[in-house]
């Protein structure tokens, strides 16, 4: 079975940083495109930051590139999120997501992780 | 940017309703349009990709259509379980975009 765990959320000062982590089990870590996508409170959904398989590609939301950074350990079946600079806007649970293979969609999700940007 | 409209914002229906959804983009994203459902602390779930394709697992009163810049979510016969807020995504060119939503609430 397919599984995403993400992990790393809590509460943070603004200008502060953080580190998301999401750990997949049930398939092939290294053979997907990952993407983090957020959700702030009464809002929409947010597509944040994917990388491709080997982590050699990266692409960003233009509001985050700069200061957030998408990662991945094949070797240690991790995806990261490294969050600097972090703005009370950036207050959101964050979710992990698969994209499924040959299609820019996201079919496995995380069950996300709450980041509180709060003085 | 492509954005992504989404109508209506809310809407009120019945179980055993036919339930239609709207997205438009901003500009021509061929086929590059997926669907997802979305209830209050679960993680959002993908019902169709690249306009019609049900995601495996998904009941088949859920369909799509469109190309281009106009698409459609259709749910043939609402059930209790399907009251919940849709969103359609561009996955065309980055930054990927999402419509605002649509939440579907019970009459």
């Amino acid at each position: 079975e397919v599984q995403l765990v993400d992990s790393g959320g809590g509460l943070v000062q603004p200008g502060g940083s953080l580190r998301l982590s999401c750990a997949p089990s049930g398939f092939t870590f290294s053979s997907y495109w990952m993407s983090w996508v957020r959700q702030a409170p009464g809002r929409g959904l947010e597509w944040v930051a994917c990388v491709n398989e080997d982590g050699s590609r990266v692409f960003y939301m233009d509001s985050m590139e700069g200061r957030f950074t998408i990662s991945r350990d094949n070797a240690k079946n991790s995806l990261y999120l490294q969050m600097n600079s972090l703005r009370a806007e950036d207050t959101a649970v964050y979710y992990c997501a698969r994209h499924r293979v040959g299609v820019r969609a996201f079919d496995n999700w995380g069950q996300g992780t709450m980041v509180t940007v709060s003085s | 940017d492509i954005q992504m409209t989404q109508s209506p914002s809310s809407l009120s229906a019945s179980v055993g309703d036919r339930v239609t959804i709207t997205c438009r983009a901003s500009q021509s994203i061929s086929s590059f349009l997926f669907w997802y459902q979305k209830k209050p602390g679960r993680a959002p779930k993908l019902l169709l990709y690249n306009v019609f394709t049900l995601q495996s697992g998904v009941p088949s009163r859920f369909s799509g259509s469109g190309s281009g810049t106009d698409f459609t979510l259709t749910i043939s016969s609402l059930q209790p379980e399907d009251f919940a807020t849709y969103y359609c995504q561009q996955s065309y060119t980055t930054p990927w975009t999402f419509g605002q939503g649509t939440k579907v609430e019970i009459k």
